[in-house]
């Protein structure tokens, strides 16, 4: 069955480290998104892609990017995590029709 | 700009009971699919239902239905029937049309309990 998978589910880190988290899907999808979910704010967009080289801003960029050298990955980078980017961390995929995104399991992230 | 707005902070239904789950939206595109997930304790996102904007009938899907008010820009989830397992955040979100604009905008969510 096709899927969407993360990695790490659970990552600590310190403070200035850059970080990595991996997202990999086999729907064959065009779309990619990474979402971060913290208390009182819903599921804010941070990065998306539309297809291999694409890559365009969120609403929430600044701190993180990312690369999309494929279909089936879109790696989110932190490049020099901060403790405002505790959270938890969501990948997901869509078609290019109306049809629902599939979302991975999540990322918890914290950083110390 | 597209908008989600969830406000109910928190839900409480008697089990077996019907609860409805505000959400409205606001988007100047005439074309546009909206979308409810569940996210229980356990953190995964799970896709419920969709109702597109040309549907002229409210979307169903087992115990779950969309009542959808375009006129009123409102897409509000009613959950009949309600189980303990429905307990769990809502969260209603909406797509632009198909192709370059096809991000996901999500609203804040709603705690739903269900109680025995």
């Amino acid at each position: 069955d096709a899927e969407i998978t993360q990695s790490p589910r659970h990552k600590i880190t310190e403070t200035g480290r850059q970080v990595t988290l991996a997202c990999h899907q086999t729907w064959n999808h065009n779309n990619m998104f990474w979402y971060r979910q913290d208390l009182g704010h819903g599921l804010r967009l941070i990065h998306y892609s539309y297809g291999v080289q694409d890559t365009n801003k969120g609403e929430v960029s600044d701190g993180y990017s990312v690369s999309r050298s494929n279909t089936e990955d879109l790696p989110l980078t932190l490049e020099s995590a901060a403790s405002s980017q505790t959270s938890v961390y969501f990948c997901a995929s869509s078609d290019g029709s109306f049809t629902e995104a599939f979302f991975g399991q999540g990322t918890r992230l914290t950083v110390v | 700009a597209q908008k989600i707005t969830q406000t109910q902070p928190g839900m409480f239904v008697q089990e077996k009971e019907a609860v409805t789950l505000d959400c409205t939206y606001d988007t100047s595109d005439p074309s546009y699919g909206l979308f409810w997930y569940k996210q229980p304790s356990s953190g995964e996102m799970i896709f419920l239902i969709y109702q597109g904007s040309y549907d002229q009938q409210n979307a169903t899907e087992g115990r779950y239905s969309l009542n959808f008010q375009k006129a009123r820009k409102s897409a509000n989830l009613v959950i009949s029937a309600s189980q303990l397992g429905d307990s769990a955040m809502y969260f209603c979100a909406m797509r632009r049309s198909s192709g370059a604009n096809s991000k996901l905008t999500f609203g804040k969510g709603i705690t739903l309990s269900v109680r025995p």
